[in-house]
């Protein structure tokens, strides 16, 4: 079946960029989205993008997408503490939605 | 790995009617799963947050008597849509991680409920 596939593990230090990266299967994505999960918590939305453009940016965020590689990728500038989390990405063909294993960000002070 | 499984993958139903929808993590102990909906082209919504033995968290503005959550067990959690009518026709998914602060989590292969 299809499959989205993501790194596990990412470590960095506080004040350089973050690049989280996605690879997926489903020629027929039409949304990829990026979600965070906090400890104990649920995921949440972070920034999604439509599978006919190739970048959107949202203040630190940055979302890269190369449709014919099928990569997908988040980058986060200015890393903070804060943003020490599990990361997931999705994909979705607007029938059901499948999500990649998740990337735990460690952001060092 | 460790394997969630949804059941049913996708139901159709008639409206005023119950349906349930089980998650079951198959070879480890979740003892928090979580329940997610999605609507046509918008993205996923966390719904409620399961916990084994004790009722569950439900996000702001699901209604908890509508969408009944039962997590009785270690390896099963259940979804109940009451009374089912055509705005709950959406695609719902569970999630669950491993105990411990494993980073993984996995997902359910998601149930599409049509009510008709």
């Amino acid at each position: 079946g299809e499959d989205v596939e993501q790194s596990l593990f990412l470590s960095v230090r506080e004040g350089d960029s973050s690049v989280i990266n996605c690879t997926y299967t489903d020629s027929s994505s039409t949304y990829l989205y990026w979600y965070k999960q906090e400890p104990g918590a649920g995921l949440q939305l972070l920034t999604y993008i439509f599978s006919n453009m190739d970048m959107k940016q949202d203040q630190r965020l940055t979302v890269l997408l190369n449709k014919k590689d099928k990569h997908l990728s988040l980058r986060i500038a200015d890393t903070q503490t804060g943003d020490s989390a599990i990361y997931f990405c999705a994909e979705s063909n607007n029938n059901d939605m499948r999500f990649g294993a998740g990337t735990r960000l460690t952001v060092k002070p | 790995g460790a394997v969630v499984s949804q059941h049913p993958s996708w139901v159709i139903c008639k409206s005023g009617t119950s349906v349930k929808i089980e998650c079951r993590s198959l070879d480890f102990q979740a003892t928090t799963m979580f329940w997610y909906r999605q609507f046509p082209k918008q993205s996923l919504m966390l719904m409620a947050t399961s916990n084994e033995g004790s009722k569950a968290t439900y996000e702001q503005g699901v209604e908890k008597d509508k969408f009944l959550i039962n997590h009785a067990s270690l390896t099963l959690s259940t979804l109940t849509v009451t009374s089912a009518h055509p705005e709950d026709s959406s695609f719902y998914i569970c999630s669950a991680q491993i105990p411990g602060g494993s980073t993984e989590a996995f997902f359910g292969q998601g149930t599409r409920l049509t009510v008709v």
